[in-house]
């Protein structure tokens, strides 16, 4: 079985400041990770994805995140927040077993990004 | 755009009636979801379907099922709506499966009074 959590369902920054985004899993087998983007009333966008080639992987608009196999996680960063970043952000985690997964995802909760001006 | 359209995007439904939505895809990708988003519970996997009349269940599949006569389509019903189905209702497509990209539709409203 496969979990992710993102710690943190409502995170606010100031214009210009840090984005950081907290995701952990959990996978029995080596995982592909995700980043998805969901604007309002819209459906979700891919910012980036691990798939165990290079373990910092730079994604659109500025995005990136970083696999760190001995703490689990995938957390997402950005240097300077713009407005146009509110959104919600989720973590996804899919099994690398070859075909047998179908590339089915299991969604974090989703975290809430504010940008203040 | 990834090709992938959703009807209605909008509903409204009684308790007890059957309800079916559509995902139309025009690229003839082989895999297909539907995903269903709920506040505080992210996207959790109702179906999927993996070709042709080859579906699966996911981890939140009871109340519904679904059909795939064609590569293009992907039906889900909800044979009996009850008030805990009201959510927004994704479909979603790949490729070619494991660590490839899915992309997602644009959703369905659904709410079951």
């Amino acid at each position: 079985a496969q979990s992710v959590t993102q710690l943190g369902s409502h995170v606010s920054v100031s214009e210009g400041a840090l984005v950081l985004l907290r995701c952990n899993y959990s996978s029995s087998v080596p995982p592909y990770l995700f980043w998805y983007v969901q604007y309002p009333n819209q459906g979700l966008q891919l910012l980036l994805k691990y798939t165990s080639a290079a373990t910092l992987v730079k994604g659109i608009n500025g995005f990136e995140a970083e696999f760190k196999k001995s703490e689990t996680s995938f957390h997402l960063t950005k240097p300077s927040a713009h407005m146009s970043d509110a959104a919600e952000y989720f973590c996804a985690v899919s099994r690398n077993a070859g075909g047998t997964s179908y590339g089915k995802l299991t969604f974090g909760q989703g975290t809430i990004l504010t940008v203040h001006p | 755009d990834a090709g992938i359209t959703q009807s209605p995007r909008h509903k409204v439904t009684e308790t007890g009636t059957p309800v079916t939505l559509r995902c139309h895809q025009t690229e003839n990708h082989r895999y297909m979801y539907w995903y269903r988003q709920d506040p505080g519970h992210g996207l959790r996997l109702i179906h999927y379907s993996y070709g042709v009349k080859d579906t699966d269940k996911g981890e939140v599949s009871d109340g519904y099922s679904v059909s795939r006569s064609k590569t293009e389509d992907f039906l889900l019903t909800l044979e009996s709506a009850t008030s805990s189905q009201t959510s927004v209702y994704f479909c979603a497509i790949n490729p070619s499966g494991a660590g490839n990209t899915q992309y997602f539709g644009p959703g369905t409203r659904l709410t079951v009074l």
